[in-house]
């Protein structure tokens, strides 16, 4: 069975610093696509970032990008210019290729200290 | 109403009270799911729907009655809970099939069983 871990629970971060939030997964399967979803306190759970696994090159929207290490079945997430609205729970989530369920993992909540 | 909306937003109901979870998507997806969002664990998923059709159900009591009546809305039946089953529901949809097809989230429910 695949599974999303995220080993911070916690992460804090000064505001227009860097942050990077990690995510590792275990599967056996070649074709799969992670995402980045954030939750902010009492809102709706929003789309971050995608990555396809079978593409190299890694993905960025904005301030957010990600550090894909597919060997290594690693996906952090980098929060360059932290703002104050990026204050969240942020969830690493995984599918495989022919299947849309999506499998999270426990989350991260970031602060973000003005 | 635009994205995924979710009523009521908040509900307090006794363990022998019958009450039920309601979701729409103004999005034209294809494929509507159900989660649970308990503190310190990761979503859960309840039930998948895809084409007004259920196709999972994680070994989801009984005492949840989900209803797909098109493809736009998601019922969440709900009687004689139990205090655990206090959480957060959230309900998503996405375009059903392959491909990088991101979930749309709503609010959420938050559920508290007395």
């Amino acid at each position: 069975a695949q599974t999303v871990t995220q080993s911070q629970p916690e992460m804090s971060v000064q505001e227009a610093e860097t942050v990077t939030l990690s995510c590792t997964y275990d599967t056996s399967e070649s074709d799969y696509y992670l995402f980045w979803y954030k939750q902010p306190p009492s809102r709706q759970m929003i789309l971050v970032i995608r990555q396809e696994a079978y593409k190299q090159q890694n993905a960025t929207e904005n301030r957010f990008s990600v550090n894909f290490q597919k060997a290594a079945k690693s996906f952090s997430l980098k929060i360059s210019d932290s703002q104050l609205g990026d204050a969240a729970m942020y969830f690493c989530a995984y599918r495989t290729g022919d299947n849309y369920k999506l499998t999270f993992g426990k989350g991260t909540l970031l602060t973000v200290n003005p | 109403e635009t994205g995924v909306t979710q009523t009521p937003r908040h509900l307090v109901m006794g363990m022998t009270n019958k009450k039920s979870l309601k979701c729409e998507q103004h999005l034209g997806h294809n494929a509507m799911y159900w989660y649970k969002q308990s503190a310190k664990k990761p979503l859960e998923l309840m039930f998948v729907y895809n084409f007004k059709e259920q196709t999972e159900n994680n070994s989801v009591p009984s005492r949840f009655s989900p209803e797909c009546p098109n493809s736009s809305h998601l019922f969440l039946h709900l009687h004689t809970l139990q205090p655990e089953d206090s959480a957060l529901y959230l309900c998503a949809s996405s375009q059903a099939g392959t491909g990088t097809y991101e979930q749309y989230f709503g609010p959420g429910t938050r559920l508290t069983v007395t």
